[in-house]
Formats: C-alpha cells, sequence, structure tokens
C-alpha cells in the first residue's frame, strides 16, 4: 500500500543534543512537507519541499534542517538550536497540480526532549 | 493565501447529521477548499474537496455557497468515532496552511 512512514513513534532525546526525524513516501509525490503541532494547537509549517534538491523555509523555520537527497525522503533535523523542541512533528506529501490532488499525512513522531 | 475562519468546537448528537461551517471570503479562483480531520495524536486525515460544485463521497458532503465566500462540511449520521478536529484549508499552488480548526464533540 502506499503511504508516508515516519520513523520512530516515540524519541526521547536530551537537551542539546541534535536529533533527525525520518519521513519516507512510496507515493511518488513531488511536494513533502513537515509540520509541528503542540498541544490544543493546530499545525504550523516548518520546511516544505516541492522538488528534489530545493526547499523553502515554512513560519517557524528556526532550529530546524532539512534536506531532500531523493524524492522519496525529507528528513528533518531538529537542532540544539530549537528552543523548545517538545513537540508532535507530522510529515505530509501532496502530488502537482492546482489544488487537485489531497495531501497525505504520516502517523506522527512524538519528540520530547529533557 | 485566503484565510478561513472555523467556530472553535460544536456537539453534535449521535447520528444526527453534523454541519461544520467555514469561512473563506478571500478565496481566489484557483483555490479549492479541503476539509481535514485529526483524531487526537494521529496525522489529519483527508475528508473531502471541492472547487466550485457542492461534492459528495463516502465520509461527506461539502457544500459551497455560489460565491464561494463559505461553505459547510456535512457528516450524515455522525457517530462517536467522527469525534475529531475538523480543518477547513484553502488551498492553491504551493503549502499547505492549517487554521485552529472546529472540535467537534459527538454525544451519545
Amino acid at each position: 500500500d502506499g503511504g508516508i512512514t515516519q520513523s520512530p513513534k516515540y524519541l526521547f532525546r536530551k537537551e542539546g543534543q541534535n536529533v533527525t526525524l525520518s519521513c519516507e513516501q512510496n507515493l511518488n509525490h513531488d511536494a513533502m512537507y513537515w509540520y509541528r503541532q503542540d498541544p490544543g494547537q493546530g499545525l504550523r509549517l516548518i520546511y516544505y519541499s516541492q522538488i528534489v534538491n530545493d526547499f523553502q523555509k515554512g513560519d517557524i523555520a528556526e532550529g530546524y534542517s532539512v534536506s531532500r537527497e531523493k524524492k522519496e525522503s525529507f528528513p528533518l533535523t531538529v537542532t540544539s538550536a530549537q528552543k523548545n523542541p517538545t513537540a508532535f512533528y507530522l510529515c505530509a506529501s501532496s502530488g502537482q497540480g492546482l489544488g487537485a490532488y489531497g495531501y497525505t499525512f504520516g502517523s506522527g513522531t512524538r519528540l520530547t526532549v529533557v | 493565501d485566503a484565510k478561513t475562519t472555523q467556530p472553535p468546537s460544536m456537539d453534535c448528537a449521535e447520528g444526527r447529521a453534523a454541519n461544520l461551517p467555514c469561512n473563506h471570503s478571500t478565496i481566489s479562483g484557483n483555490e479549492y477548499v479541503y476539509w481535514y480531520r485529526q483524531i487526537h495524536s494521529q496525522g489529519p486525515q483527508y475528508i473531502i474537496h471541492g472547487l466550485k460544485n457542492n461534492e459528495t463521497n463516502e465520509m461527506a458532503s461539502l457544500i459551497i455557497t455560489e460565491d464561494r465566500k463559505s461553505s459547510t462540511l456535512i457528516l450524515p449520521h455522525a457517530t462517536l468515532r467522527d469525534t475529531a478536529v475538523y480543518y477547513c484549508i484553502v488551498i492553491p499552488t504551493g503549502k499547505l496552511i492549517f487554521g485552529q480548526g472546529t472540535t467537534l464533540q459527538v454525544k451519545p
């Protein structure tokens, strides 16, 4: 079945450590996205990529970095510069088209920094 | 990007229709209206989308006003499993922006 896989589901890290969240899709989608969600809040866009080897900052990119070396993969690194990294992280992908395609979401990674 | 406005919360009795409104008065001609829902601690799930015409699928119906400035998502027979946060999103090309959504509580 086609879909998006995020791993791991739960992740614990010590403060000051960088951590990389995985996102893989087999939908042949061109665009991929990373969102952050805090308790009781909506989703906020961190980074997005519409094509391989290209990506743009979203609304809250500070303290995060991404790469898009392959169409299928869009890993997110939470760096030590992110002041409040504990959150629920969601990855999504979409096909090309003028809003004609839906967005598919992964099941999320819950990151806890202690 | 067009902005959407939704009520923060709504209640619905189990078995009744749930009608969730959304205002998108600044929508432009090439922007679609999408609805997603998010059940606690899961990724958002696609429900339905439309451009101008009303749409229906196995999950819901979408009614878009003629001027396209507002829409209503209809869950015809709400069940307890429909309790979730529902997001109305207007999508041009490019990034997907979420608002706060409507928390729908279906009660027995």
